[in-house]
């Protein structure tokens, strides 16, 4: 069973710039999570789908970041424009969302790079 | 909301010792623990966890205690070898939200 799959693993973008990052979370999930990860911060959960419907965005830095699930198998996170400070892996996890579950499994991340 | 903090951040042992990592929470409302491994330029990957009705959970080589009246849990490696060699994430979480410890980067000295 193929895990949480992210694109691209590596970006690297100017100041200004668009960026999106892509999440297909584990078939059968419905929950999503966005995570950001940074040395000085560690892990900060940024926004949180279940099933498809964004619940929790209270992690969500300003109002450049942006995320979507339109669908049960996609979703984006995107930042317009980007930042230096925005420089940071960003991982996408899924769990199945059945009651008492609380399993949370993360994708291999995106490395953020804005100059 | 809660506040997880996690002890030693680095930890070194020779191979075949035995490992220790230790976490404390805030929020009583806490009933699930996980712990993660996340080695490096991968994301973090799951390899334990305990819920607030259980004291102890074993798998192979690693163990999890819980005390629920102190607010503290515990991760325990056994017998560690080279691959062992990562850094580990405690968690707390009720319902969806987890909240992080700084981690513990562990090393195995061959």
């Amino acid at each position: 069973d193929a895990g949480v799959i992210q694109s691209p693993r590596h970006e690297v973008t100017e100041m200004g710039q668009e960026v999106t990052l892509r999440c297909k979370p584990i078939s059968g999930h419905n929950s999503l999570f966005w995570y950001r990860q940074t040395m000085m911060r560690g892990l900060e959960l940024l926004i949180y789908f279940n099933n498809n419907v964004p619940i929790d965005d209270s992690g969500m830095p300003e109002d450049r970041f942006s995320a979507k699930m339109p669908n049960a198998s996609f979703s984006t996170l995107k930042i317009q424009p980007s930042e230096p400070r925005d420089s940071a892996v960003y991982f996408c996890a899924s769990r199945t969302g059945t009651s008492g579950s609380n399993e949370q499994y993360f994708g291999p991340g995106t490395r953020l790079t804005v100059t | 909301g809660e506040n997880v903090e996690q002890h030693p951040s680095t930890l070194s042992v020779q191979e075949g010792d035995s490992a220790v990592i230790k976490c404390t929470y805030s929020d009583s409302a806490s009933n699930y623990f996980p712990w993660y491994k996340q080695e490096l330029g991968k994301g973090p990957q799951l390899i334990i966890d305990i819920r607030s009705n259980v004291g102890e959970k074993k798998d192979q080589r690693i163990a999890v205690t819980l005390n629920k009246t102190a607010k503290h849990f515990s991760l325990h490696i056994t017998e560690t070898q080279p691959e062992d060699s990562a850094v580990y994430f405690c968690a707390a979480s009720n319902d969806y939200k987890l909240s992080f410890g700084a981690g513990t980067t562990v090393t195995v000295r061959a």
